[in-house]
C-alpha cells in the first residue's frame, strides 16, 4: 500500500531563513508528487508537482522540491521564507496521475519576526 | 469561474440525523473527489468518481453516500451522522488523466453531537 510521511508535525522558522519540510513516501514504482499548502480555514492549494523528467521542480510562491528516488523523498524547500508562509503544509502522491490522492499528516508552519 | 463550490460552510448535527453535503464544480471536471480532514491525520480520501454516473469508494467510505448524475454537482450523503464523522469535509475536481491539479473546494466543517 502507498503512504506519505511527513515527519515534522510543527516547524518554526524566522522571517528571512530558509526553510525545508521534509516528505517521504512508499510506493513500489515512481509515483506522481505533490505539495499542497492550507491557509487557516482555507481549502487546498497546489504548490508544485512532480511527474517525470527534472527531478528539482519549481512551484509557485517561490517554492521548490527535489524528487530522490533512493531516499523515496520529496522534500520542500525555499530560501527565504515570509510571514505570510504561516500556513499547513502537506505532501501527497498518487499512483494514477492527478486522482486519488494520499496525503501525509500535515506539517504546520510558524513565522516569528 | 466559480470553480469549486461547496455548501453548507458549518453545520451541526444531532447523531442519527441525515444530510447532503453539497460540492459544485464549473469546470467541466470529470473527476470528482471528497476528502475529509482530520487533526494528525491529513486528508482522506472517502468517494470518487470519475464521471456522471459513475462513483467508487475510496479509503474511508462507510456511513457515507454518493452519486453523481451531472457533470457538475458531486453530493455526498450522511445517513446517519456519529460523531466519529464530526471532520472538515473538502471536495475537489480535476480533469481525469490528466497532469492538472486537483482544485478543492473551501470546505465544509461538520460536527455531530
Amino acid at each position: 500500500a502507498q503512504s506519505v510521511t511527513q515527519p515534522d508535525i510543527h516547524i518554526t522558522v524566522s522571517e528571512g531563513a530558509s526553510l525545508e519540510l521534509r516528505c517521504n513516501y512508499s510506493y513500489g514504482a515512481t509515483p506522481y508528487l505533490f505539495w499542497y499548502v492550507q491557509s487557516p480555514g482555507q481549502g487546498l492549494q497546489l504548490l508544485l508537482k512532480y511527474f517525470s523528467g527534472d527531478t528539482l521542480v519549481q512551484g509557485i510562491k517561490g517554492f521548490e522540491a527535489e524528487f530522490k528516488r533512493s531516499q523515496s523523498s520529496f522534500n520542500l524547500r525555499k530560501p527565504s521564507v515570509h510571514w505570510s508562509d504561516a500556513a499547513e503544509y502537506f505532501c501527497g502522491l498518487s499512483n494514477f496521475g492527478n486522482e486519488k490522492l494520499t496525503f501525509g499528516t500535515g506539517t504546520r508552519l510558524t513565522i516569528i519576526p | 469561474n466559480a470553480g469549486v463550490t461547496q455548501t453548507p460552510k458549518f453545520q451541526v448535527l444531532k447523531t442519527g440525523q441525515s444530510m447532503t453535503l453539497q460540492c459544485a464544480q464549473d469546470m467541466n471536471h470529470e473527476y470528482m473527489s471528497w476528502y475529509r480532514q482530520d487533526p494528525g491525520m491529513g486528508l482522506r480520501l472517502i468517494h470518487y468518481s470519475v464521471g456522471a454516473g459513475i462513483t467508487d469508494q475510496g479509503e474511508v467510505p462507510n456511513g457515507y453516500n454518493v452519486s453523481r448524475s451531472t457533470t457538475e454537482d458531486f453530493p455526498l450523503r450522511l445517513l446517519s451522522a456519529a460523531p466519529s464523522q464530526t471532520s472538515v469535509y473538502f471536495c475537489a475536481s480535476t480533469l481525469a488523466g490528466s497532469t492538472d491539479t486537483q482544485y478543492f473546494g473551501p470546505g465544509t466543517r461538520l460536527t455531530v453531537l
